[in-house]
């Protein structure tokens, strides 16, 4: 079956750690993205990527990195610099970069990485 | 203001009645827009998209567009238990090649 796989589904991270969270799609969608849900708050956009080899920031880049060398992949590094990491944190795909906004378009979402402070 | 705004909720409505969500937003230049449903601890999934003022229903989701006054609804007919969920407006704002979702709408539908 296509889909988006995240994990793992629970991460815990210590103080001044780095952590890694993975996104992989078999759907052979050109665009991925990383949000980020608080409780009571809406999706917000972390970085996005339309291409192997490229991605931009997004809304809240700041203390988060990304990498895309594989189409299948868009893993989201949480850095140590990121002071409030606790969120939901959901993968996306669609199959091109307009972000789920254009008439012929669907995003797709990954299960989600829970993250928490230790 | 917010860039896309919904009443947090909860909606209360008893099964079989209609639930009304709304959704304002304030970049008048936006094209696109969105209905996601999200259970607690899953996913956004999306179940309506417009596109154009008017009404458009499937099945018993029917979303409403109004440009000029910059908002656009979800109704839900015939609301059952398992509508519970929260609903997230999503908007493409003009010249963005991005979404901007609300804080989402939790509706509660009570037997």
């Amino acid at each position: 079956d296509g889909g988006i796989t995240q994990s793992p589904k629970y991460l815990f991270r210590k103080e001044g750690q780095n952590v890694t969270l993975s996104c992989e799609q078999n759907l052979n969608h050109d665009a991925m993205y990383w949000y980020r849900q608080d409780p009571g708050q809406g999706l917000r956009l972390i970085y996005y990527s339309q291409i192997v080899n490229d991605f931009q920031k997004g809304d809240i880049a700041e203390g988060y990195s990304v990498s895309r060398e594989k189409k299948e992949s868009f893993p989201l590094t949480v850095t140590s610099a990121q002071k409030n990491p606790t969120a939901f944190y959901l993968c996306a795909s669609s199959t091109s970069g307009t972000g789920g906004g254009s008439t012929n378009e669907k995003l797709f979402f990954g299960s989600g990485t829970q993250l928490s402070v230790l | 203001q917010k860039e896309v705004e919904q009443n947090s909720g909860p909606l209360s409505v008893p099964e079989g009645a209609i639930a009304s969500l709304n959704c304002t937003y304030s970049d008048r230049g936006s094209q696109s827009f969105f209905w996601y449903r999200q259970y607690s601890g899953k996913s956004p999934e999306l179940i309506m998209s417009i596109y154009s003022n008017g009404d458009k229903e499937d099945g018993r989701f029917t979303a409403q567009l109004n440009k000029a006054s910059q908002y656009v609804s979800l109704l839900i007919r015939d609301s059952q238990p398992s509508d519970s969920a929260t609903y997230l407006c999503a908007v493409r704002a003009g010249g963005y090649n991005k979404l901007i979702f609300g804080a989402g709408t939790r509706l509660a539908v009570h037997p």
